[in-house]
Formats: C-alpha cells, sequence, structure tokens
C-alpha cells in the first residue's frame, strides 16, 4: 500500500537557520507530492506541490523542496528560518481515485 | 469567496449521541472527502466523494456515514459518538480531471465525545 513517512516528530532550529524537514514516500509511478503546513488551531495551507519536471520545486513563504527519486525522498527547506514559521508540517502524496495520503506531521518549534 | 465551509467548528457529545458536520464549498469542486486528525497520526482519509451521488471509503470509515446529493455539500454523520471518535475533522475539496490539483481545506471542526 502507498505509505508516506516523516520520520522527525519535532525539530527545533534557531531563527536564521537552515531547516530541512524530511519526506519519504513509497509508490510504484511516479508521484504528485505536496508539503502542507498548518498554523495551530488553523486548516492546512498548501506550500508547494510537485507533479513532474524539474526536481526542485518553489513554494510559497520561501519554501523548496526537492524530489528524488532514488531515494523515495521530497525533503523540504528553508535557508532561513523566521519565527512565524514555527507550526506542522505534513508532506502528502496523491494515491489512485482521487485519495491523498498524508504523512504523520513534523512539528517545527524556532528557537530565539 | 468562502473557499470550503465547515460548521460546526467547535462540538461536544455525549458517547452514544448522533451528529452531523457540515461541509460545503462554492468551487463546483467534483472532488471532496473528510479527514480526522489525530496526535501523531496525521490526517486519516474517512472517506471522499468523486461527485454528486458518488461515495467511497477511507482508511478510517467506521462509524462514519456520507452523502452527496449535491456538489457543493458534503456532510459527515456520526452515527453513535464514542470517544475514540474525539479528533479534529477537516472536509476538503477539489477539481477532478488532472491529478494532483490543489486540495482546498476548510477550517477544521474541533469535536469532543465524552
Amino acid at each position: 500500500a502507498q505509505s508516506v513517512t516523516q520520520p522527525d516528530i519535532h525539530i527545533t532550529v534557531s531563527e536564521g537557520a537552515s531547516l530541512e524537514l524530511r519526506c519519504n514516500y513509497s509508490y510504484g509511478a511516479t508521484p504528485y507530492l505536496f508539503w502542507y503546513v498548518q498554523s495551530p488551531g488553523q486548516g492546512l495551507q498548501l506550500l508547494l506541490k510537485y507533479f513532474s519536471g524539474d526536481t526542485l520545486v518553489q513554494g510559497i513563504k520561501g519554501f523548496e523542496a526537492e524530489f528524488k527519486r532514488s531515494q523515495s525522498s521530497f525533503n523540504l527547506r528553508k535557508p532561513s528560518v523566521h519565527w512565524s514559521d514555527a507550526a506542522e508540517y505534513f508532506c502528502a502524496s496523491y494515491s489512485s481515485a482521487s485519495k491523498i495520503i498524508f504523512g504523520s506531521g513534523t512539528r517545527l518549534s524556532i528557537r530565539p | 469567496n468562502a473557499g470550503v465551509t465547515q460548521t460546526p467548528k467547535f462540538q461536544v457529545l455525549k458517547t452514544g449521541q448522533s451528529m452531523t458536520l457540515q461541509c460545503a464549498q462554492d468551487m463546483n469542486h467534483e472532488y471532496m472527502s473528510w479527514y480526522r486528525q489525530d496526535p501523531g497520526m496525521g490526517l486519516r482519509l474517512i472517506h471522499y466523494s468523486v461527485g454528486a451521488g458518488i461515495t467511497d471509503q477511507g482508511e478510517v470509515p467506521n462509524g462514519y456515514n456520507v452523502s452527496r446529493s449535491t456538489t457543493e455539500d458534503f456532510p459527515l454523520r456520526l452515527l453513535s459518538a464514542a470517544p475514540s471518535q474525539t479528533s479534529v475533522y477537516f472536509c476538503a475539496s477539489s477539481p477532478l480531471g488532472s491529478t494532483g490539483n490543489t486540495i482546498y481545506f476548510g477550517e477544521g471542526s474541533w469535536l469532543t465525545v465524552v
């Protein structure tokens, strides 16, 4: 069965430091991959998505993600985090029959 | 431009009670779905629909019913609430026709079953 794994439950980084959130997927064909962000008490906002083509995808709020088929990964990166980036981040993959499967999420805390 | 609207935002139920979470979208999207979000488990798909009159089960359908009589509305019914159904529920919609279309989420419904 298709699955999405986010191995890090909670990450803390200092403000201004770089960030990488990990995501691994299992899917035989080319996956369609997403990163969503959820602020406390809010719904989910799409950061970026990958369908095909350039494996480095740019998103909103200065985020980017790189699709690596050889590693079955779609890691989210940001060169310099801001306190407002503290939130929960979800990686997701499009399955067949219009189902989206989500990872369990990574909570990001920012150290002043 | 309302997008996806969920009601109620907060609800407390007693075990055994029934209730309906409402979801409406004004974007003429064919695809609608319900997820529940629990700590450490991400979002899990409960039910989904690819058009009016068509529904199907997701990962965790037990204890929930859905119907899709119109394109706009996709209510989620809890038949006999159980404490295990305490969760945050999200409704989502997207157009069909091109896999990978952006999914739009409602703001969530916080449900507590006591």
